[in-house]
């Protein structure tokens, strides 16, 4: 049964740091791996989209990383700034029987001013 | 339309009512899922069409859930005689293609269920 975890589970930052926010799958049967964020009270936006193949992607100040053997991936955020403060949620859409999107349960960003 | 659509965005019953959840996917996506995310946790996994037919039911956590997608695009997540434990936000999720390397999931704002 895939499993993904994320790590860290909630963290806080002063506004301009660069930082880094993990995700770990247990099971490397994969088609692609998917960074979303999630607003309070809203759904959630697709970010990012790494296929198996593939070793990264970036988007403006967005880079993710995916390392499938191993089971992980990484969401660098440069020059982070107030408006990135959200739920941040690493998905991997399994490959085999079952084919459907597995979360992990999310890190919590707040830049401070 | 330009994104996914879900009506009610809150609904609040009682316990022992019925209750349908309305997804419009995005136009033209064969893949419709539903997900079901508690407080604090990530989204888990209900049921999945392709097209018309669910291909995959296995998240639906008991017979008292139930979805329908009769024409390829709208779906309805129906539950019966609720219970205080289904209170959760419910999300759906429309992709373009069959599931591979570049299948894209898009969300919507999700229907916050509470049931008292």
């Amino acid at each position: 049964k895939q499993e993904v975890t994320q790590i860290p589970a909630a963290l806080s930052v002063p506004e301009g740091e660069n930082l880094v926010l993990n995700c770990s799958f247990t099971d490397s049967a994969i088609y692609n791996l998917q960074w979303f964020r999630q607003d309070p009270g809203k759904g959630l936006t697709s970010l990012l989209l790494i296929q198996s193949s593939q070793r990264e992607q970036t988007s403006g100040r967005l880079n993710a990383s995916l390392d499938k053997s191993s089971g992980r991936s990484t969401l660098y955020i440069a020059a982070s700034q107030p408006g990135d403060s959200a739920t941040y949620l690493c998905a991997v859409l399994t490959q085999g029987g079952s084919e459907k999107l597995v979360f992990g349960k999310g890190t919590k960003l707040t830049v401070n001013p | 339309g330009a994104g996914v659509s879900q009506t009610p965005s809150n609904k609040v019953t009682e316990k022992g009512k019925y209750v349908e959840l309305r997804c419009d996917p995005i136009s033209g996506h064969t893949a419709l899922y539903w997900y079901r995310q508690s407080l604090g946790q990530g989204p888990e996994f209900l049921i999945y069409f392709q097209g018309t037919g669910a291909a995959d039911d296995s998240g639906l956590p008991n017979d008292r859930f139930f979805a329908v997608r009769p024409e390829g695009s709208v779906s309805t997540l129906k539950i019966q005689r609720t219970e205080r434990g289904d209170s959760a936000v419910y999300l759906c999720a429309s992709s373009r293609t069959r599931t591979g390397p570049n299948t894209e999931a898009f969300f919507g704002q999700g229907t916050r269920l509470t049931v008292v």
